[in-house]
């Protein structure tokens, strides 16, 4: 098992480039979670999906997209990249029901 | 109001010694969970501990304990005898509700503690 995966671990953009982020996860969970770290204030979750097809907003979603095409994967896209949006983001997956969150090692994204 | 507080943003421990890194929380649900994350410098996220609001015990793992406090809304992490991997940043978070509810599992986090153990 690879357990939760992130593609890629490193990104340099310039302000209003696009991107997406990849995670997957091969547990067959239903629940993925997209979080991002900043210096100082912990991991703020920005958009989640309790399964294939659906999403949901979290705390801190402006700016960002998400897709659940297929239960393993879930997408994090960033439309027009701005410096605010300089973070560390992890993705974390769970199964319904079970209360630990598995993460994966996380993409450090910078906007210049 | 944060629903999450860790109060200390760095402890400093001696080997081979005890630590607890504080963490109080804010909830008006009767059903919650609090986790225990570490981070280490390489970034992982590695999950530690969990306390359910209706255990009635304090959850251990290993040199880690969780103490548990509700009438206090406090979940302090104990770790007992500190070793030099143990140096790393550590996360308080609680899920409101259920594990299967409609609160889907979504974590909240605190600010983080920095642990250094000194030989």
């Amino acid at each position: 098992n690879a357990g939760v995966t992130q593609t890629p671990k490193f990104r340099v953009l310039k302000t209003g480039q696009s991107m997406t982020l990849l995670c997957a996860q091969d547990m067959n969970h239903e629940y993925m979670y997209w979080y991002r770290q900043d210096p100082g204030m912990g991991l703020r979750l920005i958009h989640y999906s309790v399964g294939e097809g659906t999403t949901a907003k979290g705390e801190v979603p402006d700016g960002y997209n998400v897709s659940r095409l297929k239960k393993q994967n879930f997408l994090l896209g960033l439309e027009s990249a701005a410096p605010s949006q300089t973070s560390v983001y992890f993705c974390a997956s769970s199964s319904l029901g079970r209360y630990e969150q598995f993460f994966g090692p996380g993409t450090r994204l910078t906007v210049l | 109001a944060q629903k999450i507080t860790q109060t200390q943003p760095g402890m400093f421990v001696q080997e081979k010694e005890a630590v607890t890194l504080d963490c109080t929380y804010d909830t008006s649900d009767q059903s919650y969970g609090l986790f225990w994350y570490k981070q280490p410098s390489s970034g992982e996220m590695i999950f530690l501990i969990y306390q359910g609001s209706y255990d009635e015990q304090n959850a251990t793992e290993g040199r880690y304990s969780l103490n548990f406090q509700k009438a206090r809304k406090s979940a302090n992490l104990v770790i007992s005898a500190s070793q030099l991997g143990d140096s790393a940043m550590y996360f308080c978070a609680m899920r409101e509700g259920n594990a299967g509810g409609t609160s889907y599992g979504k974590l909240t986090f605190g600010q983080g503690t920095i642990l250094t153990v000194h030989p």
